[in-house]
């Protein structure tokens, strides 16, 4: 859990505000992620980041906006959510995130508890 | 295109007695397939993996998982469970597109003393 860090840990703010979660690696990898963890629902992968580029979109609306800047650093911008937005969202990342990585152990930060009221 | 079932979403055992916490897999090709542990309010902790080079798996506290492919299955096993064990479980399978994983529905295991 040390490797990978995430702020702020819990979150509340308005459907009008806007505010942005930050990741942080510390595994020399390559890849990460964004998911979303919601109440009885499976794991949702976000977005996928390789060597800072987006690689992966998974039809998430356009009120997230992440952005990678470095290879260690991942953020989720958030503005305009809706209440069903409420969840924890995890940032992971793993070593290459080259073809054949999904064999790559993904690292799960502690995650960020959103509320929007 | 691959998936993972959990088969059951909640399970229950008394401290001292063995877990059981299943998994089954499809896949057209070889998987890599994982076990996580999440304890509340904190990220995904890696207790496994498999990735071929061994059809029994040891992971930390004591858990372990064996990949039948006759079967399908990768189910996670301890021999006694402790009450630090409560958690939920989640079941992965890579091996699609890079960097994805599919995840298991989940399986919330609850220690009784």
């Amino acid at each position: 859990e040390t490797g990978v860090t995430q702020t702020p840990r819990h979150l509340v703010m308005g459907m009008t505000n806007k505010k942005s979660l930050k990741c942080e690696q510390h595994l020399g990898h390559n890849a990460m992620y964004w998911y979303k963890q919601s109440a009885k629902k499976p794991l949702e992968l976000m977005f996928v980041y390789n060597f800072k580029e987006q690689t992966e979109n998974n039809s998430v609306p356009s009120r997230f906006s992440p952005e990678c800047p470095n290879s260690s650093h991942l953020f989720l911008h958030l503005h305009t959510l809706q209440p069903e937005d409420s969840a924890l969202y995890l940032c992971a990342s793993s070593g290459s995130g080259l073809a054949g990585g999904s064999t790559d152990t993904q690292y799960f930060g502690p995650g960020t508890r959103l509320t929007v009221l | 295109a691959q998936s993972v079932t959990q088969l059951d979403s909640h399970v229950s055992v008394s401290e001292g007695t063995p877990v059981l916490l299943r998994c089954n897999y499809s896949s057209s090709y070889s998987p890599s397939l994982f076990w996580y542990v999440q304890h509340p309010n904190k990220g995904l902790q890696l207790l496994l993996k498999y990735t071929s080079a061994a059809t029994l798996v040891k992971g930390i506290n004591g858990f372990e998982a064996e990949f039948k492919k006759s079967e399908t299955s990768f189910h996670l096993t301890k021999p006694s469970a402790h009450m630090s064990d409560a958690a939920e479980y989640f079941c992965l399978g890579g091996g699609t597109s890079y960097g994805k994983l599919t995840f298991g529905q989940g399986t919330i295991l609850t220690v009784h003393p």
